[in-house]
C-alpha cells in the first residue's frame, strides 16, 4: 500500500502571507507527482505534474518543487489572496502506463481576508 | 467547467435499489477514471479505462459496475449497494499516458451518493 503524506492537514494564513505545505511520498518507483486545487463544491483541478528530480514549476503566485529522491515536494504560494483558500491535493503516480494516481488527504487552506 | 459532466449531481437510494451514475467528457480524451471520496478518506481510484477496455479494476466490490462504451462516456451502475458506501463519486479524464509522460486528470463535480 503506497502512502502519501500531506502536512499540515489544515492551515490558516492572513491575507498577503506567503505559504507552504508538504506532499511525501516513496522515493522507489517514483513515475510522476501531481498537486491539485479543490475548491469547495467545485471539480479537483491541476496545477502541476512533475516527473523529474528537480523539477521547480510555477503557475502565477504558485510554485512547486520535487525532490524524487528523499520524495518530497513542496507548494508554495505567494503573496496568498481570498481565492485561494481550497484544499490542495498531491498525488503518486506509479509506473505502468495509465495514470494509477495515490492521493494524499489533502492540506486544508483557509485565508483569512 | 472541466470540460468533464457528471449526472446526477445528488443521489439518494435504498439498498434494494439500482442506479447508474454518468459521466460524459468533451475533451477528446482516451482515458477514463472513477474515484471515491468518503469521509476523511484520500480520494480513492476505483476503475480506469483505455480506450473503451478496462485496464485498472482497485478490487472494488461487484456492487460496482463500470461500463465504458466510447471514449466519452462512461456509466458506473450501482445495485444493492451498502449505507457504508455513501460518498462522493467524481469521474476524470485524461490523454493516455505511456512512456515517460503524465498528464493531468480532468474532473467532474461529482455525484454526491447516500445509500439509506
Amino acid at each position: 500500500i503506497l502512502n502519501v503524506e500531506q502536512s499540515p492537514q489544515s492551515l490558516h494564513v492572513q491575507e498577503g502571507d506567503s505559504t507552504n505545505f508538504t506532499c511525501s511520498f516513496p522515493s522507489s518507483n517514483f513515475y510522476a507527482l501531481h498537486w491539485y486545487r479543490w475548491e469547495t463544491a467545485k471539480s479537483p483541478e491541476a496545477l502541476f505534474v512533475m516527473t523529474l528530480n528537480g523539477d521547480e514549476k510555477k503557475k502565477g503566485r504558485i510554485s512547486a518543487t520535487l525532490n524524487t529522491k528523499e520524495g518530497y515536494s513542496y507548494l508554495y504560494i505567494k503573496g496568498s489572496q481570498p481565492e485561494d483558500s481550497a484544499t490542495y491535493l498531491c498525488a503518486f503516480g506509479s509506473p505502468g502506463g495509465n495514470e494509477k494516481l495515490t492521493f494524499g488527504t489533502g492540506t486544508r487552506l483557509t485565508i483569512i481576508p | 467547467e472541466t470540460g468533464v459532466t457528471q449526472t446526477p449531481r445528488h443521489l439518494v437510494m435504498g439498498m434494494t435499489n439500482k442506479k447508474s451514475l454518468k459521466c460524459e467528457q468533451h475533451l477528446g480524451h482516451n482515458a477514463m477514471y472513477w474515484y471515491k471520496q468518503s469521509a476523511k478518506k484520500p480520494l480513492e481510484l476505483m476503475f480506469v479505462y483505455n480506450f473503451k477496455e478496462q485496464t485498472e479494476n482497485n478490487s472494488v466490490p461487484s456492487r460496482f459496475s463500470p461500463e465504458c462504451p466510447n471514449s466519452s462516456h462512461l456509466f458506473l451502475h450501482l445495485h444493492t449497494l451498502q449505507p457504508e458506501d455513501s460518498a462522493l463519486y467524481l469521474c476524470a479524464s485524461s490523454r493516455t499516458s505511456g512512456g515517460s509522460d503524465s498528464y493531468e486528470q480532468y474532473f467532474g463535480p461529482g455525484t454526491r451518493l447516500t445509500v439509506t
